[in-house]
């Protein structure tokens, strides 16, 4: 079975720009999580969602950063405009809908914003 | 206070011997406990989930919960350098669905 897939694996990019990560959950899973995970702060829960639901937003530092879930199969996160300090990995997971349950992480992707 | 706490380490074990990582957790009410193991570049990867206190074992690694003390700990037995990563430990807070995370401990195997 597919894993979680996230998209691009790196981006670098100009400060200011927008910058959007995308992810694909598991087939089934309706649980989704954005993760950013840097040297200083460790993995830190941005937004998750449950069956296509924000839930919890209350680790999105700022009105620059925006999740959306339009289906089961797909989300995006942005970052409008982009700035250095949001250089990190972003990693989105996924599970079935009860909070017991693992977590299953895809591959990330590495942000560089110069 | 952190909610989830972890040795940054490294903790460096010989090859051959028991590895013990520690983690503590502030939440008393929390139900699930998970260990991710993570390679430098790579994302976590779960390697154990615990829910009861006591015991549970899954070939080389033996996850330990202890509701009351708030602590976790994972044992490694039979350490191989390949085991060397970062080993991070998750709590799962009681009426919701995500996960606080430690900063995890940074081990070390030496062959």
């Amino acid at each position: 079975d597919a894993g979680v897939i996230q998209s691009p694996r790196h981006e670098v990019t100009e400060m200011g720009q927008e910058v959007t990560l995308r992810c694909k959950p598991i087939s089934g899973h309706n649980s989704l999580f954005w993760y950013r995970q840097t040297m200083m702060r460790g993995l830190e829960l941005l937004i998750y969602f449950n069956n296509n639901v924000p839930i919890d937003d209350s680790g999105m530092p700022e009105d620059r950063f925006s999740a959306k879930m339009p289906n089961a199969s797909f989300s995006t996160l942005k970052i409008q405009p982009s700035e250095p300090r949001d250089s990190a990995v972003y990693f989105c997971a996924s599970s079935t809908l009860q909070g017991d349950q693992p977590q299953h992480f895809g591959d990330g992707t590495r942000l560089s914003i110069l | 206070q952190k909610e989830v706490e972890q040795n940054s380490g490294p903790l460096s074990v010989p090859e051959g011997a028991i590895a013990s990582l520690n983690c503590t957790y502030s939440d008393r009410g929390s139900q699930s406990f998970f260990w991710y193991r993570q390679y430098s570049g790579k994302s976590p990867e779960l390697i154990m989930f615990i829910y009861s206190n006591g015991d549970k074992e899954d070939g080389r690694f033996t996850a330990q919960l202890n509701k009351a003390s708030q602590y976790v700990s994972l044992l490694i037995r039979d350490s191989q350098p390949s085991d060397s990563a970062t080993y991070l430990c998750a709590v799962n807070p009681s009426g919701t669905y995500k996960y606080i995370f430690g900063t995890g401990t940074r081990l070390k195997v030496l062959a």
